[in-house]
């Protein structure tokens, strides 16, 4: 089973540009969030969802927007990406309703932002 | 927003000392689970606690979580090398999971 697959595990942005951060997951859950994670530290909600088309944001929203079309795919994209942003993404997914909302992660995107 | 103040932030001990790591919060959560993460690798989830007051052990660790579902403490007997690593606490609140800052745990041979 693959989980929930992080695509790029690296990236290298210049100031100003944009990306994609890509998260699918092939165990039919209903949440998915993006944290992220600076050094040494612990993880910040970005965003979340509780389902397809239903989003909503966490403690670190500015800077980042996402989708949720799908069960399986919820992208984070960066707009206008700033050095403050350097850090490593990662992204869970969780299947509530089902007793205490247990995650499981992502291997991680590592973001660098020169 | 809820905190999760873990202590200490670091820790680093011999093989075969015990410790213990402390997760506080002023809010009440509806349970607080414990996560082991190494380096270039996502969090992976050690145990969950829900009722306040109780105990579980995981082989060399032992979890509680306080009565008052406010705090957690995770202790580590006779700890190995292999037992290196960051560890973060979170408690749900429902629709999310909030973490705490994280111990990094350094245990040499």
């Amino acid at each position: 089973n693959a989980g929930v697959t992080q695509t790029p595990k690296f990236h290298i942005l210049k100031i100003g540009q944009s990306m994609t951060l890509q998260c699918t997951q092939d165990m039919n859950h209903n949440y998915m969030y993006w944290y992220r994670q600076d050094p040494g530290m612990g993880l910040k909600l970005i965003y979340y969802s509780v389902g397809a088309g239903i989003t909503d944001k966490g403690e670190v929203p500015n800077g980042y927007n996402v989708s949720r079309s799908t069960t399986e795919d919820f992208p984070l994209r960066l707009e206008l990406a700033a050095p403050s942003q350097t850090s490593v993404y990662f992204c869970a997914s969780s299947q509530q309703g089902t007793g205490a909302n247990v995650l499981t992660f992502g291997a991680g995107s590592r973001l660098t932002v020169l | 927003t809820q905190l999760l103040e873990q202590s200490p932030q670091f820790l680093s001990i011999q093989e075969g000392e015990n410790l213990t790591v402390y997760c506080n919060s002023s809010s009440v959560f509806s349970s607080l689970q414990w996560y082991r993460q190494e380096p270039g690798e996502g969090p992976v989830l050690l145990v969950t606690v829900v009722t306040g007051g109780e105990v579980k052990k995981l082989k060399r660790l032992t979890f509680q979580f306080g009565d008052a579902r406010k705090d957690s403490s995770l202790h580590i007997t006779a700890a190995q090398p292999g037992d290196t690593g960051l560890y973060l606490c979170a408690g749900d609140a429902g629709n999310m999971l909030t973490f705490g800052g994280g111990t990094r745990l350094m245990v040499k041979p």
